[in-house]
């Protein structure tokens, strides 16, 4: 099992841009999250999702950031317009349920603005 | 409010010597809590989590309900110990998962 599958793993844009991260989990886990990675603030959880439905997006930083699964085996975080303050390392991760649960981080995307 | 608090961005700690994380918490349910480990160039990984009350790689954890800390200790730090740790909670009466801001572990030789 290759585990929770992330693309691209780099990605430089200029401010403005879209950017649109992706992230494939592992099979039969049915909660996924997406976290901010920067040296400042940490681990920040953006969003996770429970079968497919958003259960927590409080973390998602203002309106220009989106998260959507249309399916049990794909998410996508993007980013539109992107600004420099976006550059972070973004990762996704699942497990099992959503609850007490191991997750499963994927390698991160490192996200470049500029 | 929900929060896990770092207290220590670096920790910094010769080979041999004892080792200890700070976690604290606030949250007025009853709380899970988990230690994770990012090694450079590797995945974000579980180290262990308060219910298994399991010693990973010498590592333990016990949860202070009283203190509301959940630190991470080690009698005896090596090398391949230096990582980025981070606490983590999940809140279940919230739906919540909240973690630390991590902190980086270096041991000296």
């Amino acid at each position: 099992d290759a585990g929770v599958i992330q693309s691209p793993r780099h990605e430089v844009t200029e401010m403005g841009q879209e950017v649109t991260l992706r992230c494939k989990p592992i099979s039969g886990h049915n909660s996924l999250f997406w976290y901010r990675q920067t040296m400042m603030r940490g681990l920040e959880l953006l969003i996770y999702f429970n079968n497919n439905v958003p259960i927590d997006d409080s973390g998602m930083p203002e309106d220009r950031f989106s998260a959507k699964m249309p399916n049990a085996s794909f998410s996508t975080l993007k980013i539109q317009p992107s600004e420099p303050r976006d550059s972070a390392v973004y990762f996704c991760a699942s497990s099992r349920a959503a609850g007490a649960y191991e997750q499963y981080f994927g390698p991160g995307t490192r996200l470049t603005v500029t | 409010a929900q929060r896990v608090t770092q207290p220590e961005k670096l920790l910094s700690v010769f080979k041999g010597a004892p080792v200890e994380l700070k976690c604290n918490y606030s949250y007025s349910g009853s709380p899970e809590l988990f230690w994770y480990v990012q090694y450079s160039r590797q995945r974000l990984q579980l180290l262990l989590r308060h219910i298994s009350r399991e010693s990973i790689k010498g590592f333990t954890a016990d949860l202070n309900k009283g203190e509301t800390s959940f630190h991470l200790k080690k009698p005896f730090a090596q090398e391949e110990d230096s990582a980025m740790y981070y606490c983590a909670l999940w809140a279940s009466g919230t739906y919540k998962y909240i973690f630390g801001t991590g902190t980086r572990l270096k041991v000296l030789a």
